[in-house]
């Protein structure tokens, strides 16, 4: 079993649609969360950072952490054709040096 | 330019050979990370540099890995003996002492071995 699952997709959703993506993680030690873009042959690029449980808005883009449950979710509101691209959810135990792990991605795809 | 540069961009080499991949992190930034990606894959820990020496080298697959970054700014990923298995897209990332959550990744360097 991976440390982080993530379901690949892809998702295709209409333009202006909620889209919501998530990830399960099995290590009770991550306390950092992280979530990516990575748009086909770029780096990925870091969009939202959350620690521990909790939620974070910027923008269209709100991320919840339940640790509880070891359950991370991205929300993008209004989906733009623009935001399509492969979200990658990253975590972390260390706060100083972080050595991050990652999931598969999720492949998104927002139709105009 | 400001961001994380790599190259060369696309590596291609036969199965065997030696090759090395450049990273230049983002002036000031003291830790620099290696990862791969494969197809498919999210991008997997290779080695962590803090400074000049190697934190944190425990996601090299192997002896014929190995990195290095003299003076603290550059990094070189050096793979001998490559083998098919080693095809991958390798992402360099550099961040801040202060900020070190906030990874800046490069746009890989793209290896393909026959």
């Amino acid at each position: 079993q991976k440390e982080v699952e993530q379901d690949p997709g892809p998702l295709s959703v209409p333009e202006g649609a909620i889209v919501s993506l998530n990830c399960t993680y099995s290590n009770s030690a991550f306390q950092y969360f992280m979530w990516y873009r990575q748009y086909s042959r770029k780096g990925p690029e870091l969009l939202m950072y959350t620690y521990s449980s909790g939620n974070k808005e910027d923008g269209r883009f709100t991320a919840q952490v339940d640790k509880s449950s070891k359950y991370i979710s991205l929300f993008i509101r209004d989906s733009q054709p623009s935001d399509s691209a492969t979200y990658l959810c990253a975590m972390s135990s260390s706060g100083g040096y972080q050595k991050v792990t990652f999931g598969i991605g999720t492949k998104l795809q927002v139709i105009p | 330019g400001a961001g994380v540069s790599q190259t060369p961009s696309n590596k291609v080499t036969e199965k065997g050979k030696y090759v090395e991949l450049r990273c230049d992190p983002i002036s000031g930034h003291t830790a620099l990370y290696w990862y791969r990606q494969s197809l498919g894959q999210g991008p997997e820990f290779l080695i962590y540099f803090q400074g000049t020496g190697a934190a944190d080298d425990s996601g090299l697959p192997n002896d014929r890995f190995f990195a290095v970054r003299p003076e603290g700014s550059v990094s070189t990923l050096k793979i001998q003996r490559t083998e098919r298995g080693d095809s991958a897209v390798y992402l360099c990332a550099s961040s801040s002492r202060d900020r070190p959550y906030e990874q800046y990744f490069g746009p890989g360097t793209r290896l393909t071995v026959t």
